[in-house]
């Protein structure tokens, strides 16, 4: 079966200090795999994908995230936090079986970045 | 611009009443979503739809019904409204295909059953 893993419930970063939120999975088969936002009082916006190629996957408001197939990884990363980054990160792989158009999503983060 | 609506931010309502959830997308999106999000769970998904008047279950089906008529409205339905449905309920829409297409999420629902 398809899952992901957060393995924590709260990153706190300075603001201007590089961000990781940690995103691991198990899947059957080729891992696709998604990052989503958010924002208080919001719904879930897209951030980044990987679905094949390079390992390394740029999207939007500056973040990326590393594919890392020998760990089974998918983290978020950024450069250099900014307190507007505070959010509810979710990692999500995609389902198998019936419903291809699925998403399987994790627990969430919470990123705190303090100024 | 994308946009997913659900038609109440906030909704109050009482135990064994039946409770209609509203969602609608204007990108003309096959596959259409229902979430709710608790706090250290996630998102599970409710149910989904395919096409019009198709759907299947997700992960969490029990207690609750869905209805589409039409392409751009996914309606949630809670047949019973009971004290643990109270939480926040999340429509998307996504094209049709290989899965591997953005979802896109309505603002979500904060529902309370008291």
């Amino acid at each position: 079966a398809q899952s992901v893993a957060q393995p924590e419930d709260q990153v706190n970063v300075a603001e201007g200090n590089p961000l990781t939120v940690k995103c691991t999975y198990s899947v059957s088969g080729n891992p696709y795999l998604f990052w989503y936002v958010q924002y208080p009082n919001r719904g879930l916006q897209f951030l980044l994908k990987y679905i094949t190629g390079d390992n390394l996957v740029k999207g939007s408001y500056g973040f990326e995230a590393e594919f890392n197939k020998s760990q089974t990884s998918f983290h978020l990363k950024k450069p250099s936090a900014l307190v507007s980054d505070s959010a509810l990160y979710f990692c999500a792989v995609r389902g198998l079986g019936g419903a291809t158009n699925k998403l399987i999503f994790g627990t969430g983060t919470l990123l705190a970045v303090q100024p | 611009d994308v946009k997913v609506t659900q038609s109440s931010r906030y909704l109050v309502k009482r135990t064994g009443e039946k409770v209609f959830l509203e969602c609608v997308q204007d990108m003309d999106h096959e596959n259409m979503f229902w979430y709710r999000q608790d706090p250290g769970l996630g998102l599970r998904l409710i149910y989904f739809s395919y096409d019009v008047k198709m759907k299947e279950k997700g992960d969490i089906p029990e207690g609750y019904s869905v209805s589409r008529e039409k392409k751009e409205r996914f309606s949630l339905i809670l047949e019973s409204a009971s004290t643990n449905q109270t939480s926040m309920y999340l429509c998307a829409s996504t094209m049709g295909g290989t899965g591997l297409n953005i979802q896109y999420f309505g603002a979500g629902t904060r529902l309370s059953v008291l």
